[in-house]
């Protein structure tokens, strides 16, 4: 079966230009979560979704990230005006109750 | 402030021995633990979990290992296998809540 999948799998971006990055989960997970891992750091919530629930964004560093989840499905993390420090993998995860399953994650260079 | 802590950042075992890797967490409201496995270019994948209503939990080669009054968890790997050479993570999370605070990670290396 399909795991988990995100897109692009490597980003490079120079700074101050947008970036968008998909999160395709698992078919019938009804939660979905993001996270940040920078270089020598643990993940980094970032963002959560669960059903039809207004998400919980406390984790967003700031307000140039957003994220979106379309039709309960696919996941759009969106970070604007990009900076160095936005430099990181970030994943995404899905689940249907405890445990959580990984995409690939995508490793966004800021230039 | 970290509240979940994994101290050592590098382990290095040789074949067949046991590997443990430590964990310590300062919230006492977790009362749920994971461990994952994460190989490079991959996400991290789950490995196994204890509630705090358990002191150990084990699945094959893996034992993990709940002490609540020290705030210490360990997941030992016995025997150890290159296979096994990995990150490995820790996370905890508290009932009722959906957020997991993960520790920054201990590489695993196995020697043959």
């Amino acid at each position: 079966g399909a795991g988990v999948s995100q897109s692009p799998s490597n980003k490079v971006t120079e700074k101050g230009k947008d970036v968008e990055l998909r999160c395709d989960p698992i078919s019938g997970h009804t939660a979905l979560y993001w996270y940040r891992q920078s270089l020598g750091q643990g993940l980094e919530f970032l963002i959560y979704f669960q059903g039809n629930s207004a998400p919980d964004k406390s984790g967003l560093p700031s307000d140039r990230f957003s994220a979106e989840r379309t039709g309960g499905s696919v996941s759009t993390l969106t970070i604007q005006r990009t900076q160095q420090e936005d430099s990181a993998v970030y994943l995404c995860a899905s689940s249907p109750e405890d445990t959580q399953y990984f995409g690939p994650g995508t490793r966004l260079t800021v230039l | 402030d970290q509240q979940v802590k994994q101290n050592s950042p590098s382990l290095s075992v040789q074949e067949g021995r046991i590997s443990i890797l430590n964990c310590d967490y300062t919230n006492s409201m977790f009362d749920y633990f994971l461990w994952y496995k994460k190989y490079p270019a991959e996400g991290p994948t789950f490995l196994i979990s204890i509630s705090s209503i358990k002191d150990k939990n084990e699945d094959g080669r893996f034992t993990v290992f709940l002490n609540k009054s020290a705030k210490h968890l360990s997941l030992h790997i016995v025997p150890s296998q290159p296979g096994d050479s990995a990150v490995y993570f820790c996370a905890a999370s508290a009932s009722g809540t959906y957020k997991y605070i993960f520790g920054t990670g201990t590489r695993l290396k196995v020697l043959a």
